[in-house]
Order: C-alpha cells, then structure tokens, then sequence
C-alpha cells in the first residue's frame, strides 16, 4: 500500500506560536520514529512508540516538544511555542517490528517547519 | 552514546567508476549498519543494511563491508551511474535496544556522464 505520510508537507509559523505535525505510518507497522533534520545532517532521534506507548523520548530537545500514538497507528508531534530554532526538516518513520528488532525504516518525505 | 563518522562529505566521481563511502562508529554494542539514500525532496530510503554477524554483503552493484574490530563500515557503489546521484546515509544501532539509528552527517555523490 502507501509508504509512510506526513502533514502538512510545509509549515510556516511565527515565533511563539503552537504547531502540530502528523504522521500516519504504514498500515500495520508497529513502530513509529520520529526526528528532525537540519540542513545538510543526518536526521537526529526526538523520539519512537512500539504501537500506542512511547518507548523513549529521550531525543526530544526540551518540554515544549511532545509527541502522541493514542491508538497506535497516526502520530502527532508538537511543539509549543515555537523558536526560531526549531526550524528543521521533522521526519518520521515506521518500521514492521517494534523497535529494537533491527528492522527497516521506512521514512515518510518530512515536514519542513519555519519559524520566523 | 553512540557516535557515527561519515567520509567524505562530497564525493564526485565519472559515470562507470566506482565510489567508497567510509564511516566509523564509536560504540561497540552496535549491531546493525543500514544505509539510506536520500534524493532532493524526499525522505531516506534503504539500499542495504549489514548486521554484526556478517562481513560483507553485497546487491547488484552495491556492496557494505563490515570491521568490528576497527569499527567501522563501507559501501561501495561499482559502474556508476548518473541516477546514483544522491546523499548516502551510514547508521547505526544496536538490535535488541530501542533500534533508533544513529546517523552519519550524509555524502553528497555526485556522477557525472
């Protein structure tokens, strides 16, 4: 079926405003990644779920990032009140196993957030 | 953590050559070594991945190689063609944790016909 989606594909926004971005992962993968990417780097761990729980958010700058699976298939991440420095690519993933499994990842085309 | 190298940053090469890209990681409890290809505007797709327990693996013209001891990782693209045209991705991470992948900062190959 359809490889792995993300919403909307460009996001612009001012400073101190709330921005949700959604993922909606292939049909029946247990886990779900996300990261961000900065211009000219490798995508960068925020945080994963296997199914509705997040296993680690570890990656995650601060507190006003968090991210959501509440029934184990479309994700959101958040950020709220937004910094010029949050402006990235934010990608997210999904893979068959759950996390840990070494199984591939299948990345969805991003969203690209500008905070201005 | 872990901490994955990635070298070069750019490489250009003549179509039907072939190209190296070299990357090192820092933690040995890493066990799994994917490789993405990423195209202008879109997300990073698997061309091949090598787990620890096996030296070298190979798909067509694209092969990895794998030293544990040195730590680190090759993939090796041969005959070149101008549709290999992209940034690679090296990553790591260790089966069995989280399985979230530490990535190199990206190889821009550039082939020229």
């Amino acid at each position: 079926g359809a490889g792995v989606s993300q919403s909307p594909r460009y996001k612009v926004t001012k400073r101190g405003q709330d921005v949700a971005l959604r993922c909606d992962p292939i049909s029946g993968h247990v886990s779900l990644y996300w990261y961000r990417q900065a211009l000219g780097q490798g995508p960068e761990f925020l945080t994963y779920f296997n199914y509705e729980a997040q296993q680690d958010k570890s990656g995650l700058p601060n507190d006003r990032f968090s991210a959501e699976r509440p029934e184990g298939s479309i994700s959101t991440l958040t950020i709220q009140r937004t910094e010029q420095r949050d402006s990235a690519m934010y990608r997210c993933a999904s893979s068959f196993l759950a996390g840990g499994r070494g199984d591939t990842q299948y990345f969805g085309p991003g969203t690209r957030l500008t905070v201005l | 953590g872990e901490n994955v190298e990635q070298h070069p940053s750019t490489l250009s090469v003549q179509e039907g050559d072939s190209a190296v890209i070299k990357c090192t990681y820092s933690d040995s409890a890493s066990n799994y070594f994917p490789w993405y290809k990423q195209e202008l505007g879109k997300g990073p797709q698997l061309i091949i991945d090598i787990r620890s327990n096996v030296g070298e693996k190979k798909d067509q013209r694209i092969a990895v190689t794998l030293n544990k001891t040195a730590k680190h990782f090759s993939l090796h693209i041969t005959e070149t063609q101008p549709e290999d045209s992209a940034v690679y991705f090296c990553a790591a991470s260790q089966e069995g944790s989280q399985g979230n992948l530490i990535f190199g900062k990206g190889t821009k190959l550039s082939v020229k016909p």
